[in-house]
């Protein structure tokens, strides 16, 4: 049973440019949450997909979108990237049947650095 | 922003004492969950309690809850230096989000 995966695994920019993470659900998941890891800070939520539409948006600006499948993977798009994006973008997956705040998946992560 | 606030925020003891971390938050929640990440790396599920639960054990790990302070406790027994990792605590704040703490780097000593 493979759990989640993201990728790739480390990935640099510089700024301005814009980037995707990729991120497939732990199987039989339907909704993917993103979380921004800033370094020795605890994670911050960014959105929540299920039936590929955006349910949840934490405190992030528009330039950070992102998108679900039919198949429930999911992307994380930023656009005209800033040094302070420099962060692990941490993909978790769930099952809506059990409330979208219990027990989530974690994906190992991308870790993005912005030059 | 920051639901919760862990603490202490590093600790550093020897294998097989005990260990302690708090986390005080500041609204009303339904649940508690506890992860632990080792290394930067992904988070790794816990425990998690309900909001009318006042403690739960899942093999050397105890949760306590207060929801009249605001306050959890993880108690981590007889540690082992595979616990070195850091530790966070996780609420809902009655939203469908899950707001993390700051966290809590544990460090066991052989």
């Amino acid at each position: 049973d493979a759990g989640v995966t993201q990728s790739p695994t480390h990935l640099i920019k510089t700024r301005g440019q814009q980037v995707t993470l990729r991120c497939s659900p732990k199987s039989g998941h339907d909704t993917v949450s993103w979380y921004q890891q800033a370094l020795g800070q605890g994670p911050q939520f960014i959105f929540q997909y299920y039936e590929e539409e955006e349910r949840q948006r934490g405190n992030f600006p528009d330039r950070f979108s992102g998108h679900q499948f039919p198949n429930y993977s999911s992307e994380l798009n930023v656009n005209a990237l800033l040094l302070g994006d420099s962060a692990l973008y941490l993909c978790a997956s769930s099952l809506s049947a059990s409330g979208s705040t219990d027990t989530q998946y974690f994906g190992p992560g991308t870790r993005l650095t912005v030059l | 922003s920051q639901q919760g606030e862990e603490d202490p925020q590093a600790l550093s003891i020897q294998e097989g004492e005990n260990a302690t971390m708090n986390c005080s938050y500041k609204t009303s929640i339904n649940n508690l969950q506890w992860y632990r990440q080792n290394s930067g790396r992904g988070l790794v599920h816990l425990i998690l309690i309900r909001s009318n639960e006042r403690e739960k054990h899942s093999g050397r790990l105890r949760v306590t809850l207060d929801t009249s302070k605001k306050s959890s406790s993880l108690l981590i027994t007889a540690s082992r230096a595979a616990d070195t990792a850091s530790y966070f605590c996780a609420t809902d704040a009655n939203t469908d989000k899950l707001i993390f703490g700051t966290g809590t780097r544990l460090q066991v000593f052989p």
